[in-house]
């Protein structure tokens, strides 16, 4: 079984300011990383996937991978309070047969 | 439009009971999942089907029961040995690759009473 773990938080950061989520992985072999945003009460929804090691931007997100270490992470540039959620980090098993994810962060943007 | 329905949202269980979970899909998608969300905590696996008529245990089976024998539909029985049932429950379907991920219902909240 693969371990993801994150930060619980809560995060806060002041609205435009950015905000930084971290995700690391037990498994070396794993492939592409995804992350999910989810409001209170709400199901998950899928903001961005990564794959290569290095930067992926959409939008006002950047995910970063890092393999060698181990690591991925998801930045929020010019944070609004509508960003307010938990973060989850989901890495895949193989073949994409199931996912992993992480505890969540939860991320708090202040107006 | 295509999408995943999950009902009901909001479900009470008495000791002892049985009670399933129901979640539909239209996106004609093979692989259907159940996941448990307990508070503050991240989704755990209890069951996954590939295929129709085919499913495999999670990491968190013990006290549930599925079905898969309609392609759309992927059923989840939460049994009385389930001896602590109250949790935030997702379905999801998908066909992932490294792009793709899940899409997800709107979930079923459980809570015994």
């Amino acid at each position: 079984q693969k371990e993801v773990e994150q930060n619980s938080g809560p995060l806060s950061v002041p609205e435009g300011a950015i905000a930084s989520l971290n995700c690391t992985y037990s498994d070396r072999v794993s492939q592409s990383f995804f992350w999910y945003r989810q409001y209170s009460g709400k199901s998950p929804e899928l903001i961005m996937s990564i794959y290569s090691n290095g930067d992926k931007e959409d939008g006002r997100f950047t995910a970063q991978l890092n393999k060698a270490s181990q690591y991925v992470s998801l930045l929020i540039r010019d944070s609004q309070p509508s960003d307010s959620a938990t973060y989850l980090c989901a890495v895949p098993g193989d073949n994409f047969n199931k996912f992993y994810f992480g505890s969540g962060t939860k991320l708090n943007v202040k107006p | 439009d295509g999408g995943i329905t999950q009902s009901p949202k909001y479900l009470f269980r008495k000791e002892g009971q049985n009670v399933t979970l129901s979640c539909e899909q239209n996106l004609n998608h093979d692989a259907m999942y159940w996941y448990r969300q307990d508070p503050g905590q991240g989704l755990r696996l209890i069951y996954y089907s590939q295929i129709v008529n085919d499913f495999q245990k999670g990491d968190i089976a013990e006290g549930y029961s599925v079905s898969r024998e309609k392609k759309e539909s992927f059923p989840l029985t939460v049994t009385s040995a389930q001896k602590n049932p109250t949790a935030f429950y997702l379905c999801a379907s998908g066909a992932p690759d490294r792009i793709k991920g899940y899409t997800f219902g709107s979930g079923t909240r459980l809570t015994v009473v």
